[in-house]
């Protein structure tokens, strides 16, 4: 069964600071790895998808890494802000159905 | 604006109650899910549904039921049966080997 790690649990940084999240998975065989963000109480927002045969995907600040065959998977924050203050989740999707980690807790500090 | 709607946002339970959770969605997808959020976990399948009129159980399903009588709609039912039914509750679709699109939540809790 596929599983999916997340390092650290919470991360807290001065704003301003370029900043790196990871995701790990233990099976190599996905569709595409897709990174979400997630504020209190509220639904999970989708920030980037990349699919099996892409390397990375950019989006403003943000930019994902996939390495289908070490099973990992980065997420980079450039020039962080307060309001990227969130908990950032990954999830694979296999196929069948989508195994998420339990998530980075980020807190930028103004 | 299309999405995907939960109501309601707050739902409380007694004990011995089923409780039905809903979930609408105008973009036109045809799969659809349930998870469950607990503190410090990830997010767990319940159900699951690709197409009306068909649905899987994910990993969790024990006390929990689900109908897709309609494309836009897969409301799940949590029954008597679920004896730790306080939860984050979230629904999703997407059209397939796509990105996944989360409603907002509904926020269960037992009287």
């Amino acid at each position: 069964k596929q599983e999916v790690t997340q390092i650290p649990a919470a991360l807290s940084v001065p704003e301003g600071e370029n900043l790196v999240l990871n995701c790990s998975f233990t099976d190599s065989a996905i569709y595409n790895l897709q990174w979400f963000r997630q504020d209190p109480g509220k639904g999970l927002t989708s920030l980037l998808l990349i699919q099996s045969s892409q390397r990375e995907q950019t989006s403003g600040r943000l930019n994902a890494s996939l390495d289908k065959s070490s099973g990992r998977s980065t997420l980079y924050i450039a020039a962080s802000q307060p309001g990227d203050s969130a908990t950032y989740l990954c999830a694979v999707d296999t196929g069948n159905q989508f195994y998420f980690g339990t998530g980075t807790s980020l807190t930028v500090i103004p | 604006d299309g999405g995907i709607t939960q109501s309601p946002k707050y739902l409380f339970r007694k004990e011995g109650q089923n409780v039905t959770l809903s979930c609408e969605q105008n973009l036109n997808h045809d799969a659809m899910y349930w998870y469950r959020q607990d503190p410090g976990q990830g997010l767990r399948l319940i159900y699951y549904s690709q197409i009306v009129n068909d649905f899987q159980k994910g990993d969790i399903a024990e006390g929990y039921s689900v109908s897709r009588e309609k494309k836009e709609s897969f409301p799940l039912t949590v029954t008597s049966a679920q004896k730790n039914p306080t939860a984050f509750y979230l629904c999703a679709s997407n059209p397939g080997a796509e990105k996944l699109f989360f409603g907002s939540g509904t926020q269960l809790s037992v009287l």
